[in-house]
């Protein structure tokens, strides 16, 4: 059964500090990995990473794939109170049809 | 960049009536057209997968004749909830993608359905 696993489901950290989201995947036909950022409607698109090792930047967030390890992380350095919300990641699979299967998310709160 | 554009953002109905979410992507053509739904804070569920001229894939659980998708144009995918009950009650989002693009999947705003 294909899974997206993301830890920790919950986190609460003050302005100015630094984290790291974890993303591990089990899914069959692999082709990337999305991260996605959902406040209070529809998910917005962060990065997606379909080369292992080669880290993905953009302002304070950065992401990385290890497709051996089966894995992602992403971080947010100087976190703010704008970023609280709930990280997604999601595999994007190709099989006859493409498909994207979602983790759980991690809520992520900054408190000032 | 890329802009995918749901509509309603919001409906009530009766349970019994039917509800139709249409799914645009209004600059580019989306080969594959997503359908999610999502209940309060768990994370997106996918119930369907179409491709531009044939029929929705279902996932294993998602009730074919009751979540209706029609995926009719390069632009243009539409959800029918039929015969609406309480329990479809839920979070809709609808994703399109063309994989030739580098940023592959956007999202719709989404539909908020309440059936009474």
């Amino acid at each position: 059964e294909d899974k997206v696993v993301q830890s920790p489901l919950s986190l609460v950290v003050h302005e100015g500090d630094t984290v790291t989201l974890n993303c591990s995947y089990e899914v069959t036909n692999f082709r990337s990995l999305l991260w996605y950022k959902q406040e209070k409607k529809a998910p917005t698109f962060l990065f997606m990473l379909t080369s292992s090792g080669i880290e993905k930047k953009s302002g304070r967030l950065s992401s990385i794939l290890d497709k051996k390890e089966l894995f992602s992380i992403l971080n947010i350095t100087a976190t703010q109170t704008g970023d609280s919300a709930v990280y997604l990641c999601a595999a994007f699979q190709e099989t006859s049809g493409s498909r994207l299967t979602f983790g759980e998310g991690t809520q992520l709160t900054v408190n000032p | 960049g890329a802009v995918v554009s749901q509509h309603p953002s919001w409906v009530i109905c009766k349970s019994g009536t039917s509800v139709k979410i249409e799914c645009r992507s209004l600059d580019f053509q989306a080969t594959t057209m997503f359908w999610y739904r999502q209940f309060p804070k768990q994370s997106l569920m996918l119930m369907a997968t179409s491709n531009e001229g044939s029929k929705a894939t279902y996932e294993q659980g998602v009730e074919k004749d009751k979540f209706l998708i029609n995926h009719a144009s390069l632009t243009l995918s539409t959800l029918t909830v039929t015969s609406a009950h309480p329990e479809d009650s839920s979070f809709y989002i609808c994703s399109a993608s063309a994989w030739d693009r580098v940023s592959p999947l956007h999202f719709g705003n989404g539909t908020r359905l309440t059936v009474t």
